[in-house]
């Protein structure tokens, strides 16, 4: 069965750097793109961007522009989405999700079918 | 495209039926998704395409809807059902989701 197991929580200090990371099994990797979706404490859901497995293109928020970067391993089917200069507004449960489809060019490819169980990341001096 | 979901919040009984909106501010087609979301849970995809049912999502949901007007309807309200549902276009890059609508308990 398709599962994304996501890594553990993380406390940060403002300014630096933190590396989540998403590692598929149950389907072939390269063959559906990821995207990173966080969410903080009681708010919505706020996309931040897509990588596909396959080639490596990415596509991120233009709010979050320079300071993500999405990245994938193909020999271990992992994903993983890091974000620099924290600051407490990004403290918020990150979750990578399954698109239905490796690339975004194809509409019916973008719903997100499965997802991660989620890494609270919490940032605080 | 700028999602918006009505009501914020909405309180109903078990075995009530639920009618959730969704709009969206120009015509996305019928590329719409329905996710639910329990607390302390991932999200779950429930439907897409405006009214097609994710594997193994039971009958009592439903959508409908196209062009900027959604709906998700849950025919008898179930105890599990409590929870926050959120739509998602996905017919511009990139998708953007709506601020969701909590249905809880009556």
């Amino acid at each position: 069965q398709v599962q994304l197991v996501q890594s553990g929580g993380e406390m940060k200090k403002p300014g630096a750097s933190v590396q989540v990371s998403c590692t598929a099994s149950g389907y072939r990797f390269n063959s559906y793109g990821i995207n990173w979706v966080r969410q903080a404490p009681g708010q919505g859901l706020e996309w931040m961007g897509w990588i596909s497995p396959y080639n490596g293109n990415t596509y991120y928020a233009q709010k979050l522009q320079g300071r993500v970067t999405m990245t994938t391993d193909k020999s271990t089917s992992t994903a993983y989405m890091e974000l620099r200069r924290l600051t407490s507004d990004d403290t918020a449960v990150y979750y990578c999700a399954r698109q239905t489809g490796v690339d975004v060019v194809v509409v019916a490819a973008r719903v997100f079918d499965y997802w991660g169980q989620g890494t609270l990341v919490t940032v605080s001096s | 495209i700028v999602m918006t979901q009505s009501p914020a919040t909405l309180s109903v009984s078990p075995g009530e039926r639920a009618t959730l909106s969704c709009r969206a501010s120009q015509s996305v087609g019928s590329n719409l998704a329905w996710y639910q979301q329990k607390p302390g849970q991932a999200p779950r995809l429930l439907i897409s395409g405006a009214s097609t049912r994710a594997t193994g999502i039971p009958a009592r949901f439903s959508g409908s809807g196209s062009g900027t007007e959604f709906t998700l309807t849950i025919s008898s309200v179930q105890s599990e059902d409590f929870a926050v549902y959120y739509c998602q276009q996905y017919n511009n890059w990139p998708q953007t989701f709506g601020p969701g609508t909590k249905a809880d308990i009556k």
